[in-house]
């Protein structure tokens, strides 16, 4: 069975302080993995997908990367309209429905 | 571009009402979702439409009913809800069943 752990499930950052979400994952061969952001009251809003271990990709001050195992979402001098929950998916490569398994969420607070 | 659109936004019913959640989406998109989120459950799938004309069971499938009315719309039905159907409900879409989701803003249902 699929499973993503996402860590910590909540996260307070003062303004300018970097920190990292980490996704963790066990999938029988990974097709993709995805980061959504999802802000109160909102439904979650798409943000990367990465496919191989070593891919990077980059928003703004959002960097998402990808190992085998895992998945971090770096965030670099975040500002307080970062503020939201940050979720991440997998998308397993076999069983032919392609439906991804969502982590639970970390919950991401930058205080001004 | 409206994207998802969701309606109605907030529902409370009786418990043993019926009532039907719309979605529709103008991105011609082939394949719809509809997710449950519950508060430390994460993002649970009910039915999805991996095409027009085709739906199935996903992971919360009991108590509700989908229809695929065309390519734009796929509604979620409650036929005789009950309190465990209180819930914030998405419908989602992508271009095909392997990329990232488009989230409508949801609609958060209870059932007293």
């Amino acid at each position: 069975e699929d499973q993503v752990t996402q860590s910590p499930e909540a996260l307070r950052l003062q303004e300018g302080e970097s920190s990292s979400l980490n996704c963790s994952y066990t999938v029988s061969g990974l097709r993709g993995l995805f980061w959504y952001r999802q802000d109160p009251g909102k439904g979650p809003e798409f943000l990367f997908t990465l496919y191989s271990a070593g891919e990077e990709k980059e928003k703004e001050r959002l960097k998402a990367t990808l190992t085998k195992k895992e998945s971090f979402l770096h965030i670099t001098a975040p500002k307080p309209e970062d503020s939201a929950t940050y979720l991440c998916a997998v998308q397993a490569a076999s069983g032919g429905s392609y439906i991804p398994t969502f982590g639970r969420g970390t919950s991401l607070i930058v205080h001004p | 571009n409206a994207g998802v659109t969701q309606t109605p936004k907030f529902q409370v019913l009786k418990t043993g009402q019926s009532m039907t959640l719309q979605c529709a989406q103008d991105m011609n998109h082939n394949s719809m979702y509809w997710y449950r989120q519950d508060p430390g459950m994460g993002l649970r799938l009910i039915y999805y439409s991996a095409s027009e004309g085709t739906t199935d069971k996903g992971e919360v499938p009991n108590g509700y009913n989908v229809s695929r009315l065309n390519k734009r719309e796929f509604s979620l039905r409650l036929e005789s809800a009950a309190p465990s159907q209180t819930s914030v409900y998405f419908c989602a879409s992508s271009e095909d069943r392997m990329g990232g989701y488009t989230f409508g803003s949801g609609t958060r249902l209870t059932v007293v």
